[in-house]
């Protein structure tokens, strides 16, 4: 089956610009997960979605950053005032089960190269 | 901050095994280890898990010492696509608890012909 995509696949904007990610999970995931990675760097943690629960937002770096899930499937992660430091790839992953659930394994999709210039 | 410990890169032979080491030393008894890879410009791939027994799947095998301190992921015929950096991540299942995963720098591999 199709597995979780990202758009756009690249994004370059302008410092102090705003730019929306988008990420569709997989069909039946209820669980969402933003994670963003510099260069060379491991996965930082943004944001969670569960259900109709309220989100994990513990990772998100500045009240410029903000996610929204919208009938429990597509999540847009929105970055507003964009800064140079901003820019990396963030990756969206779905799992199927909550974590309360005995496994959680995490599908990612490509991810979108954000640069800022 | 990371709760795992690797080796930044590795190299291995074509064909052979790669044994990838993991240290998890302040592991609880909850806590799963989970291993990932990243082929490069790619997202993470999930590869395996598990609690306290070795586990062995399509990809590979997982193996977990007796006091879960460290584990070990073999790729039992290395092959050039198995080139990629692998992330070796301890996460508790339980709700309540920390639900993202604490990524580390991961082991670089390389397979080479």
């Amino acid at each position: 089956g199709a597995g979780v995509s990202q758009s756009p696949s690249n994004k370059v904007t302008e410092k102090g610009k705003d730019v929306e990610l988008r990420c569709d999970p997989i069909s039946g995931h209820t669980a969402l997960y933003w994670y963003r990675q510099s260069l060379g760097q491991g996965l930082e943690f943004l944001i969670y979605f569960q259900g109709n629960s309220a989100p994990d937002k513990s990772g998100l770096p500045s009240d410029r950053f903000s996610a929204e899930r919208t009938g429990g499937s597509v999540s847009t992660l929105t970055i507003q005032r964009t800064q140079q430091e901003d820019s990396a790839v963030y990756l969206c992953a779905s799992s199927l089960r909550p974590p309360g659930a005995s496994t959680d394994t995490q599908y990612f999709g490509p991810g979108t190269r954000l640069t800022v210039l | 901050d990371a709760k795992t410990t690797q080796p930044p890169s590795m190299d291995c032979a074509e064909g052979r095994a790669a044994n990838l080491p993991c240290n998890h030393s302040t592991i609880s008894g909850n806590e799963y280890v989970y291993w990932y890879r990243q082929i490069h410009s790619q997202g993470p791939q999930y590869i395996i898990h598990g609690l306290k027994n070795n586990e062995t799947n399509e990809m590979a095998s997982l193996i977990i010492t007796e006091d879960r301190k460290s584990s070990t992921l073999i790729l039992p015929h290395a092959t050039l696509r198995d080139t990629a950096v692998y992330y070796c991540i301890v996460r508790a299942n339980n709700a309540g608890n920390n639900r993202k995963l604490i990524w580390g720098l991961g082991t670089s591999l390389a397979v080479n012909p």
